[in-house]
């Protein structure tokens, strides 16, 4: 077992609704990332979390926001939900710093149905 | 921002032979180049990776090379086995943050 855990594991939200998607890092980590998975491609990055700062994202719309807490739980919030936001929606914690593996931890992911 | 590409896009194999699996990346400060598996409903897991300093490493049946100079690296699996199925990705990056995924690589081991 990784120690990733995220919750909830499946829900079905309708367009224009929003969402709240949570994370616990595996312990000893001090960075969690999220992505989103649409079926059949590769995991998007979304963005990234260092010390509960924000410190790299890609390319999706200001919508999308998250949280990282003193504990390096996180958060990730999906405003204005639209049909195409229908993914998986993977955690990532891992340990950057001097002697950092680089490795990504995921936990199970958040299959998100917009209707 | 760095551009991933993968070929191929899918690869079927009998058992017992070799895959290869090549990943080309643009950004040229990247120094981390690691493969994850994903099996069917599964997480993403890393199987094995190489830092700039390195040309190869080897991990049993799986390899990997890296060749910085013309921006590539490739997975090896050797002897393959019915549970290697799975989707391959690439995600070359900068002192492992902000990893950028490649669009996959499905592998199919056929007994």
């Amino acid at each position: 077992e990784t120690g990733v855990t995220q919750s909830p594991t499946h829900l079905i939200k309708t367009r224009g609704q929003q969402v709240t998607l949570r994370c616990s890092s595996q312990s000893g980590h001090n960075t969690v990332s999220w992505y989103q998975q649409a079926l059949g491609q590769g995991p998007q990055f979304i963005f990234q979390y260092y010390r509960e700062e924000e410190n790299g994202r890609g390319n999706f719309p200001p919508r999308f926001s998250g949280l990282q807490f003193p504990n390096y739980s996180s958060e990730l919030n999906v405003n204005a939900l639209e049909l195409d936001d229908s993914a998986l929606y993977l955690c990532a914690s891992s340990l950057v710093g001097v002697s950092n593996t680089g490795e990504l931890f995921f936990g199970e992911g958040s299959r998100l149905t917009v209707l | 921002g760095e551009n991933v590409e993968q070929h191929p896009s899918t690869l079927s194999v009998q058992e017992g032979d070799s895959a290869v699996i090549k990943c080309t990346y643009s950004d040229s400060a990247s120094n981390y180049f690691p493969w994850y598996k994903q099996e069917l409903g599964k997480r993403p897991q890393l199987i094995i990776d190489i830092r700039s300093n390195v040309g190869e490493k080897k991990d049993q049946r799986i390899a990997v090379t890296l060749n910085k100079t013309a921006k590539h690296f490739s997975l090896h699996i050797t002897e393959t086995q019915p549970e290697d199925s799975a989707v391959y990705f690439c995600a070359p990056n900068n002192y492992g943050q902000n990893f950028v995924f490649g669009p996959g690589t499905r592998l199919s081991v056929l007994p």
